[in-house]
C-alpha cells in the first residue's frame, strides 16, 4: 500500500533550526510537496522537489532523496508564528497525492 | 489568501438535515477537490472534478453528493449525515489533473458538525 510518515509533533525554541521528515511509499513518484497548516485554517503551499537535492525558499528548504524514499522540510530562524501543522503530500504514478497525517510544530520562547 | 473561497465557514446540522456547501475559485484553475480532514488523520480525498467532469469517487458514501456547475464552482449536498462525518471540509482546486498540474491550493473549509 501506500504510505507517509511524519512524527506526530515535534518541539523547537525560538530562533533555533528544525528539520521535519517525511518519508515515503507509493506506487511511482511525480514530486513531494510540503504544506503549512495553521489552527483552523486552510493548508497553504510551501515547496515542491521533484529532483534529488535541496530547495531553498528564505526561511524554509526542502529536501528529497529519491532513492531513499525521504524529505524533510527545515525551518530557520524560527519564529512564533511557524507554529503550525507541516503537511507532506506525495504525487504518485497516477498524478494522485497521498497524504501524511502532519505534524504539529510547537515553537517555544 | 488562496483564491479559493468556501461557505459556510462553520455548519451545525442534525442528522435529518439537508445541507450544502459551497466552493468558488478565481484562479482558473480546471480541476477542483473536496477533501476531508479529521483530527490527527491525513487528508482524505472525497472527490476530484476536472473540467466540470468527476473523475474520482473514492468510494464516499452516498449521503455526499458532489455537484460541479462550472470550472469555478464546486458544491458538496449534505443529507441524512452522521455523527462521525463531522469534520473539516476543504476545497481545493490545481492548474490541471494531467501531467500533475501543480500544488493543490485550498479553500478555508467548512467546520461541520453533525449533530
Amino acid at each position: 500500500g501506500q504510505n507517509i510518515d511524519q512524527p506526530t509533533e515535534m518541539t523547537a525554541t525560538e530562533g533555533a533550526i528544525v528539520q521535519i521528515n517525511c518519508t515515503y511509499q507509493t506506487s511511482g513518484f511525480n514530486g513531494l510537496f510540503w504544506y503549512q497548516q495553521h489552527a483552523g485554517e486552510a493548508p497553504t503551499f510551501l515547496s515542491y522537489n521533484v529532483l534529488d537535492g535541496l530547495e531553498e525558499k528564505g526561511r524554509f528548504s526542502s529536501f528529497l532523496s529519491r532513492s531513499k524514499g525521504y524529505s524533510y522540510l527545515l525551518l530557520k530562524e524560527l519564529q512564533m508564528k511557524d507554529s503550525a501543522s507541516y503537511l507532506c503530500a506525495c504525487m504518485d504514478s497516477n498524478y494522485q497525492l497521498i497524504w501524511g497525517a502532519g505534524t504539529k510544530l510547537i515553537i517555544k520562547p | 489568501e488562496t483564491g479559493v473561497t468556501q461557505t459556510p465557514r462553520h455548519l451545525v446540522m442534525g442528522m435529518t438535515n439537508k445541507k450544502s456547501l459551497k466552493c468558488e475559485q478565481h484562479l482558473g484553475h480546471n480541476a477542483m477537490y473536496w477533501y476531508k480532514q479529521s483530527a490527527k488523520k491525513p487528508l482524505e480525498l472525497m472527490f476530484v472534478y476536472s473540467l466540470e467532469e468527476r473523475v474520482e469517487n473514492n468510494s464516499v458514501p452516498s449521503r455526499f453528493s458532489p455537484e460541479c456547475p462550472n470550472s469555478s464552482h464546486l458544491f458538496l449536498h449534505l443529507h441524512t449525515l452522521q455523527p462521525e462525518d463531522s469534520a473539516l471540509y476543504l476545497c481545493a482546486s490545481s492548474q490541471d489533473l494531467e501531467r500533475g498540474g501543480g500544488p493543490v491550493y485550498f479553500g478555508p473549509g467548512t467546520r461541520l458538525t453533525v449533530l
